[in-house]
């Protein structure tokens, strides 16, 4: 069975410093992937995906970027963060070519003070 | 305009109780329905998908999606106080996901 895993899993950093979370995928190959930022009571909001090592395509234009140096990792980084950049991120993958639904991780709390 | 409009609640409900959740969506070329529920704290979980109108039952839980309306709902039958959660719709076109903002359930015991 396929499962994702997301560290840390909640992270508190002064605004200006560096960030990198991390998403794994086990159990499947070549999955698309995905990173999500959810704001209290809101929606989800889509920020990358990726259909393959080495290429991710922006959602939203922000301080954030995305890599996925391996085929079933995922990282979500950032050079200097801003206090609108704390969230609930949260990664995601789906089966190729098949795109029915998506899977998520258990997610990383970040606050940015 | 958003693409997806779900109402936030919060919806609280005596056990037992049949639960009602609905989104609206404007795109019609959404091809995909799910329903996820989300705990405190917690990732999304899937709950349902389908691909078509009408209903789609599993166990206490009915997806109901009517296309010609752009309306989709989730119905959870005998409900029980671990049913209290967010529950977020979505629907896809391509890769991507249009959540709606989720609808906080309480369920009463």
């Amino acid at each position: 069975s396929q499962t994702i895993h997301q560290w840390p899993a909640t992270l508190v950093q002064p605004v200006g410093s560096p960030l990198s979370l991390e998403c794994t995928v086990e159990g499947t190959s070549n999955p698309n992937l995905y990173w999500y930022r959810q704001a209290a009571g809101r929606g989800l909001q889509l920020l990358f995906y990726s259909v393959g090592i080495g290429q991710i395509s922006s959602e939203v234009p922000q301080n954030l970027s995305a890599s996925r140096p391996q085929d079933r990792q995922f990282i979500l980084s950032s050079k200097k963060l801003l206090l609108s950049d704390s969230g609930f991120y949260l990664c995601a993958w789906d089966r190729v070519p098949s795109q029915e639904t998506q899977y998520f991780g258990p997610g990383t709390r970040l606050l940015v003070l | 305009q958003k693409e997806v409009e779900q109402d936030p609640g919060p919806l609280s409900v005596p056990e037992g109780a049949i639960v009602s959740l609905n989104c609206t969506y404007s795109n019609s070329a959404f091809q995909y329905f799910m329903w996820y529920r989300q705990y405190s704290r917690k990732g999304p979980e899937l709950l349902m998908y389908t691909y078509s109108s009408g209903n789609k039952e599993d166990g206490r839980f009915t997806a109901q999606v009517d296309k010609s309306s752009k309306y989709i709902s989730l119905f959870i039958r005998d409900s029980q106080p671990s049913d209290s959660a967010t529950y977020l719709c979505a629907m896809t076109v391509d890769y991507k996901l249009s959540f709606g903002a989720g609808t906080t359930v309480t369920v009463r015991a």
